[in-house]
């Protein structure tokens, strides 16, 4: 089955400086990838998804970048926020319409 | 509705009681999906639905663990004889179609006691 690793499992950054996350899957025929946020007691929050046809997707201050022949995809957070501090989870799936195969997640801090 | 609807938000069971959560997905999605999240935030898939059907069922356990989604009914995950490692939140999760977002509940946190 599908297994994905996420490094780092904790980050700390100041505020304004860049956060980076990692991950890398094993399954081939994985071709879509979601990231998630989760802050404490709720449910995760979908940030930005890719899917394997594309190299690079941005979302304002979000970016998410798949390398397929690597077999590894990492979240770009820019000009960080305290608002920002959560957990990020990546996940990885066939498609969106199976099961999501996560990460163990991220928990990012980030300080004033 | 527009966002995926679980309860109850918390149970607390004694060991060997049943324990019965319920997940109402976003109209119109086809799609619903249950997790475990333990305390290591590790996810862990249980099962899926297409509709009343179920879809994919890998990730269940074989004893004790029943799901359902019947026409015109919250969804609802069964635990039979609750075990203190069955403590954890379980999240319900509905998407409208295979290339569409999977939305997310706010999860029932279950405390077996």
């Amino acid at each position: 089955g599908e297994n994905v690793e996420q490094h780092p499992s904790t980050l700390s950054v100041q505020e304004g400086d860049s956060a980076v996350i990692k991950c890398t899957y094993s399954d081939s025929a994985s071709n879509y990838f979601p990231w998630y946020k989760q802050e404490l007691g709720k449910g995760p929050q979908l940030i930005i998804d890719i899917r394997s046809n594309v190299g690079e997707k941005k979302d304002q201050r979000i970016a998410v970048t798949l390398n397929k022949t690597a077999k590894h995809f990492s979240l770009h957070i820019t000009e960080t926020q305290p608002e920002d501090s959560a957990v990020y989870f990546c996940a990885a799936s066939r498609n969106s319409g199976y099961a999501l195969n996560f990460g163990k997640g991220t928990s990012l801090l980030v300080t004033p | 509705g527009e966002e995926v609807a679980q309860t109850p938000k918390h149970l607390v069971r004694g060991e060997g009681q049943k324990a019965k959560l319920y997940c109402a997905p976003i109209k119109g999605h086809s799609y619903v999906f249950w997790y475990q999240q333990v305390l290591k935030n590790e996810f862990k898939f249980l099962i899926s639905f297409q509709n009343e059907n179920v879809f994919d069922e890998t990730g269940m356990p074989k004893e004790r663990f029943s799901a359902k989604c019947l026409p015109n009914s919250p969804c609802s995950l069964e635990i039979q004889a609750t075990k203190l490692e069955d403590s954890a939140v379980y999240f319900c999760a509905s998407t409208a179609g295979k290339n569409t977002e999977a939305f997310f509940g706010q999860g029932t946190r279950l405390t077996v006691v």
